[in-house]
């Protein structure tokens, strides 16, 4: 069965430190993936997608199919990055968007 | 000019009684799902309707019935509340059904005493 693991509910780091939150998949076709990410009192909005290869806020994240992973990677945190962050696969045989359960992130200053 | 709109925000009800969230999208996309976000904050799709038709309808008690009565509009009934239905229910559209980019409404939460 298709699904995503983030193994983080909850990341605390200081501003200006290193983040990586995690998200591997299980889907045996070719997966797109993506990451949403939900502002305090905002709704939940697409951060990037795998297929776009960008930079989006200084996140990035790599598909690594040999290790079934697309973690989400920022160089130096920033406090307006708090928020929670969900890693999400499409199924291409369902076309539907499988949510992971989710990470908080909150950045210290 | 809100993208996605969900009404009401919150709804508290007493078990089983019968509810109704409304959802609407300004967007002219062609697709519109319903997704359930529980206490821990697992987002699980429920129902999908593109151009009006059902294309995706998860393991859902017969209790929740979507109604799409034109491709701007996906509501969601429920019958016979229960204690579990609790949730913050998402409404979200897209372009079109084969895409990850889904633009979501602000959510509408539902509390069943």
């Amino acid at each position: 069965a298709q699904r995503v693991t983030q193994p983080e509910k909850l990341l605390s780091v200081f501003k200006g430190a290193p983040v990586e939150l995690k998200c591997n998949y299980s889907y045996s076709g070719s997966p797109e993936l993506f990451w949403y990410v939900q502002y305090s009192r905002q709704r939940l909005q697409l951060l990037l997608r795998h297929i776009s290869r960008e930079s989006i806020k200084g996140f990035t994240a790599d598909l690594n199919k040999g290790e079934t992973s697309f973690h989400l990677k920022k160089p130096f945190a920033q406090e307006e990055d708090s928020a929670m962050y969900y890693c999400a696969l499409r199924t291409y045989n369902t076309d539907k968007l499988i949510f992971g359960t989710g990470t908080r992130l909150q950045v210290f200053p | 000019d809100t993208a996605v709109s969900q009404t009401p925000k919150y709804l508290v009800t007493q078990m089983g009684n019968d509810k109704s969230i409304k959802c609407e999208q300004n967007l002219g996309h062609d697709t519109m799902y319903w997704y359930k976000q529980d206490s821990k904050k697992f987002l699980k799709i429920m129902f999908s309707y593109n151009n009006k038709e059902l294309i995706i309808n998860e393991t859902v008690p017969n209790r929740f019935s979507p109604k799409s009565p034109d491709k701007a509009h996906l509501n969601l009934h429920i019958n016979s509340l229960e204690l579990g239905d609790s949730a913050v229910y998402f409404c979200a559209s897209s372009l079109f059904s084969n895409t990850g980019e889904l633009f979501f409404g602000e959510g509408s939460r539902l509390t069943v005493l």
